[in-house]
This record gives C-alpha cells, structure tokens and sequence, in this order.
C-alpha cells in the first residue's frame, strides 16, 4: 500500500526567504511520481512540480524545487524566495505506474504562513 | 491554457437528496477522476474512470454514488441520497498519459448538505 506523510502541519517564513515542506513515502511499487499542489484559501488544486521515480535530476519549476531522496523515501518541496502569496496549504501526493487507474494519494497537507 | 471545468461551484442540498455533480476534463484526456475533501482534511480518491468504464473505486465510493460519461465531454458524479457526512469540496480531475506528469484539477464544486 501507498502512503504519504506530511509532518508539519504549518510552517512561518519570512518574506523572501526560503522554506522547505517535509513530504516522505512509503510504496512498493517500481515506478511512481511524486507531485506537489498548492491550495489556496479560494480551494482550488494547483499542481507545482513533479518528479518521477526513476528521473536522474531533482525537478525545479521556477522557484520551486524537489529535494527527490529515493533512498529516504523523500521529496520535500523547496520554495525559494517566498511571497505573500505562496501562502497557502501544500499536498503532496504519490501516483504508481502501470496500471489502469493511476491514483494520486495525497498527505495531510502544510499550512504555509509567508509573513511580511 | 485547457483546464477542467466544474458546476456548480456551490451547491446546498437537503440530506436525502439527489445531487449531479458535472465535469468538463481536457478534450484530449482519457483518465477521468473524482476526489473529495471534507473541510481541514486531505484530499481523497474517490473513483477514477477510463474507457467507458470504472477502473478503481475506493470503499468512499458506495452504491451512493456513481459516474457517468454520457457523451464525449461530461463526466458527472451522482450522490443519490445525500447524508450529512457528503458535504465536502469535490474536485474532478482529469490527464492524458497515466505514466507521466501533471494531474489536472477543476476548482471544485463544494456541496453543502443540510
């Protein structure tokens, strides 16, 4: 079975600095992605960045990247420069390959706080 | 850019009735999906639907509910005698390749049962 865990249920930092969402895994299937939303306070889902398991190089999207550990079982999502409105809660979510159905299961989420 | 569009964004219900929630996935998109988030909570699978058909449901998915693809664009999701304990944010979700990236989400259409 597939699991993921978010331990921080919220996390402060200061404007322009950076911040890092702990995200770790649990799965036994080969291959698999790794993905990151964003939820802000308006509910939609936001996709971020992914990471697929058998990618060489940590994804980077703009000023977010994936700190990928497979040995870990990690993918913590880094946001560098933080902005007010990177405040928000942060999903991250496993999917499995191969099969029909390719579920994302996500974690408890982040409540991020950027404070001026 | 193509998205995923939802209605209603907001529905409020009385508890045994019936609610269609509808979907518009990507045109070109063969994977369809509903997940639900009751408010503070994760967000959970609920049924995931290819070729005409359903290709995993979780145990949220009870014969309450059901999917439906009834021509080439809707994808809706039936809850036939709502309970008190559906009301939650639902969000369809759609992709094209299972194998690879991104899993696009509508906004959500957050239903209320009263």
């Amino acid at each position: 079975a597939q699991k993921i865990t978010q331990t921080q249920p919220g996390m402060f930092v200061q404007e322009k600095e950076a911040v890092t969402l702990d995200c770790t895994y649990d799965t036994s299937d080969p291959s698999y992605g790794l993905f990151w939303y964003k939820q802000p306070s308006s509910g939609e889902m936001i996709f971020l960045i992914y990471q697929g398991s058998y990618d060489q190089q940590n994804a980077t999207e703009g000023r977010y990247s994936l700190n990928f550990q497979k040995a870990r079982k990690s993918a913590n999502l880094v946001i560098s420069a933080s902005q007010l409105g990177d405040s928000a809660m942060y999903f991250c979510a496993m999917g499995a390959y191969g099969g029909a159905t390719n579920k994302l299961i996500f974690g408890t989420g982040t409540l991020l706080a950027v404070q001026p | 850019e193509p998205e995923v569009t939802q209605t209603p964004s907001h529905q409020v219900t009385q508890m045994g009735q019936e609610v269609i929630l509808r979907c518009v996935p990507i045109s070109n998109h063969l994977y369809f999906y509903w997940y639900r988030q009751i408010l503070g909570q994760k967000v959970e699978f609920l049924v995931s639907f290819y070729n005409n058909e359903i290709s995993e449901k979780s145990e949220i998915f009870d014969d309450q509910f059901s999917v439906e693809r009834p021509d080439g664009s809707n994808f809706t999701l039936k809850i036939r005698s709502t309970k008190l304990e559906d009301s939650a944010m639902y969000f369809c979700a759609s992709r094209g390749d299972p194998n690879t990236g991104e899993l696009f989400f509508g906004e959500g259409s957050r239903l209320t049962v009263l």
